[in-house]
This record gives structure tokens, C-alpha cells and sequence, in this order.
């Protein structure tokens, strides 16, 4: 099964900008990227998911280059409520989900 | 509010004994999943079911079961043959998939299980 790396902490301050990489190197064909955001004590809450190029919603930008073995979960404008983990994973279907450990962003004021 | 519902919030349970956790969705969704999170790491899946009467194996099944009787819900049950159960479950729903691929995953509050 493919898996991600991420960092395993970033910190940030309110009002930048803050950008998380996923390295998934051996990424499938059919497996689509996926970010989850979780805070203490919750379930998590999807955030976005692509494919390939730039997706965007209202709170993020995802970007995911030609080659596919990475992807970058752009945050922007981000304050003291987007304390919490990051999950990137990648899926083709519900019996190939992994949650790696994720990445726990601290936002300072 | 649509929307998924774990009970109880907390639960304790003596060593050897089997205890259920209840999900239950609103939301019409067709899939639902039974994860486990133990402390500083990612979700492990247990089950899923993407259809009433049908459920398959996760990554970590063993030493826990499920019935899908009904559309809005999906029990888990923690037997005494699981060898750590004292973890956070949280139980997801999702839409039907469309082209094998997994839709958004909505997740309940979760249950924190503690085996004393």
C-alpha cells in the first residue's frame, strides 16, 4: 500500500500563510489525495481531496504536480483555529485508506 | 441536524467483557466506518459497510464485529478476545461511492473506551 510522509510538527502565526507538504512517492493510478483536519477529542473533518493540478475551496488550495509523488495543502490567512492535525492520505477505494500520524500545525498569535 | 451520532462519549469496561458502540447517521448515506485512534497516531480502520447486510474487514478486524441490519446504523461491537481495546473510536459515514471512489468521509464525535 502506498504511503505518505509528512512533517510530523510546523508552526505558523496568525495571519501567514502556511503550506504542508505529503511526499507519497508511490502513489497509485487510481489513488486519489485527500486532507483531513482533526482537533483533540474529534473526528476528523475533510478539508479538501484532488487528483492532479490545483484544487481549491473556500479554506484551501491543493496542489499536486504532474508527477504525482507529492502534494502541498495550502492554508492561507490561518489563525489560532487552525491549531489542529493534518491528515493526508490516499485512497482508490474503502478497503485502502491509511491515515499516516499527520501533522500537528500550532498557530501562535 | 443531519448528522452522525456516537453514545456513550466515554465508556469504561472491566477486562473480559464485550461491550457495543452505537453510530447512527441521518445523513441518507449509504457507506459507514469504524475507525480506532490510539493516543498520537492516525486512524486505523476496523470495518466498513457500503451497503445494508454487508460489511468487510478493515487493516485491524481482529477481536471486533458489526451488523448493518438497518441503513442509518452500524454497531460495533468490542469483543474480549481484542487484546487492547482501550482506544478512541469514531464511526464515519460517507455517500455512495461513484466510480470506486471514496467520497467525503463525515465522522461522529467519537467514543473514548477505556478497559480497566
Amino acid at each position: 500500500l502506498a504511503k505518505t510522509t509528512q512533517p510530523i510538527s510546523m508552526d505558523s502565526y496568525e495571519g501567514q500563510e502556511v503550506n504542508i507538504t505529503c511526499s507519497h512517492n508511490n502513489i497509485a493510478t487510481n489513488d486519489y489525495i485527500t486532507w483531513y483536519q482533526q482537533f483533540p477529542s474529534q473526528g476528523p473533518r475533510f478539508i479538501i481531496q484532488g487528483y492532479k493540478t490545483k484544487v481549491t475551496n473556500e479554506v484551501a488550495s491543493l496542489f499536486i504536480p504532474a508527477d504525482r509523488k507529492s502534494s502541498t495543502l495550502s492554508l492561507p490567512r490561518v489563525s489560532l483555529s487552525d491549531t489542529a492535525v493534518y491528515y493526508c492520505l490516499l485512497h482508490s477505494s474503502a478497503s485502502k485508506i491509511i491515515f499516516g500520524s499527520g501533522t500537528r500545525l500550532s498557530i501562535r498569535p | 441536524d443531519g448528522g452522525i451520532t456516537q453514545s456513550p462519549k466515554y465508556l469504561f469496561r472491566k477486562e473480559g467483557q464485550n461491550v457495543t458502540l452505537s453510530c447512527e447517521q441521518n445523513l441518507n448515506h449509504d457507506a459507514m466506518y469504524w475507525y480506532r485512534q490510539d493516543p498520537g497516531q492516525g486512524l486505523r480502520l476496523i470495518y466498513y459497510s457500503q451497503i445494508v447486510n454487508d460489511f468487510q474487514k478493515g487493516d485491524i478486524a481482529e477481536g471486533y464485529s458489526v451488523s448493518r441490519e438497518k441503513k442509518e446504523s452500524f454497531p460495533l461491537t468490542v469483543t474480549s478476545a481484542q487484546k487492547n481495546p482501550t482506544a478512541f473510536y469514531l464511526c464515519a459515514s460517507s455517500p455512495r461511492n461513484r466510480d470506486r471512489v471514496l467520497n467525503e468521509q463525515f465522522f461522529g464525535p467519537g467514543t473514548r473506551l477505556t478497559v480497566l
